[in-house]
């Protein structure tokens, strides 16, 4: 079974540009989420799908960040336009059940995102 | 509001030593804990999971963990470490709310030496 894929893993891009992540979750989990760690902090979450639908996006830093998952399979998350602070790794994480508080999220390898 | 807290943001041993990575948590009700490790390159991976059935939590690659509930804490142990233990750690709690969200505590690099 493949895991949670995330493309790329590495951008470099230039304050003001436009940069899109993509994940693939694991196959059949109804569950997405996105998380970011910036350098030296901790692992914040960004948002969560279930399906197609955005079920908490408490943790998006403003409106320059836009994440979509339309077919309720892969998911993209938009940064226009990037500033410094965006720098970081962008982690998704898939799982099963929504509801379950135990269930376990497999997370991707990351992007890493450089904004000079 | 659910937080974990890792002291230690880099933790030294010698093969064959124990290893000891330090968790406490703060909540208002019975929380869920979760270990995971990243390995250079990787994607985290989860260790082990506590989910209030026994307190002392068994995971992968000879690692424990034990929820205290006196201490608040949720440490993580492996009796003796091995070069391939050497990586990143991430323990976190998982908000009480109607659908899943971890929050992490900063982190903890384990290094080892020969």
């Amino acid at each position: 079974e493949a895991g949670v894929t995330q493309f790329p893993s590495h951008s470099v891009i230039e304050k003001g540009q436009t940069v899109t992540l993509r994940c693939d979750p694991i196959s059949g989990h109804d569950n997405l989420y996105w998380y970011r760690r910036v350098m030296g902090k901790e692992i914040k979450f960004l948002l969560h799908f279930v399906k197609e639908s955005k079920q908490d996006e408490s943790g998006m830093p403003n409106n320059r960040f836009l994440a979509e998952r339309t077919g309720g399979t892969y998911s993209t998350l938009k940064v226009q336009p990037a500033e410094l602070e965006d720098s970081g790794v962008y982690f998704c994480a898939s799982s099963q059940r929504a509801g379950d508080l135990t269930d376990t999220q497999y997370f991707g390898p990351g992007t890493r995102l450089t904004v000079l | 509001a659910q937080s974990v807290t890792q002291l230690g943001s880099h933790v030294s041993v010698s093969e064959g030593a124990l290893v000891l990575l330090r968790c406490n948590y703060s909540s208002s009700v019975p929380p869920y804990l979760f270990w995971y490790v990243q390995y250079p390159n990787q994607g985290l991976q989860l260790l082990l999971k506590y989910t209030s059935a026994a307190t002392l939590v068994k995971g992968i690659n000879g690692f424990e963990a034990e929820f205290k509930k006196s201490e608040t804490s949720f440490h993580l142990t492996k009796p003796s470490a091995h070069m391939s233990d050497a990586a990143e750690y991430f323990c976190a709690v998982s908000v009480l709310t109607g659908f899943q969200k971890l929050v992490f505590g900063t982190g903890t690099r384990l290094l080892v030496s020969p």
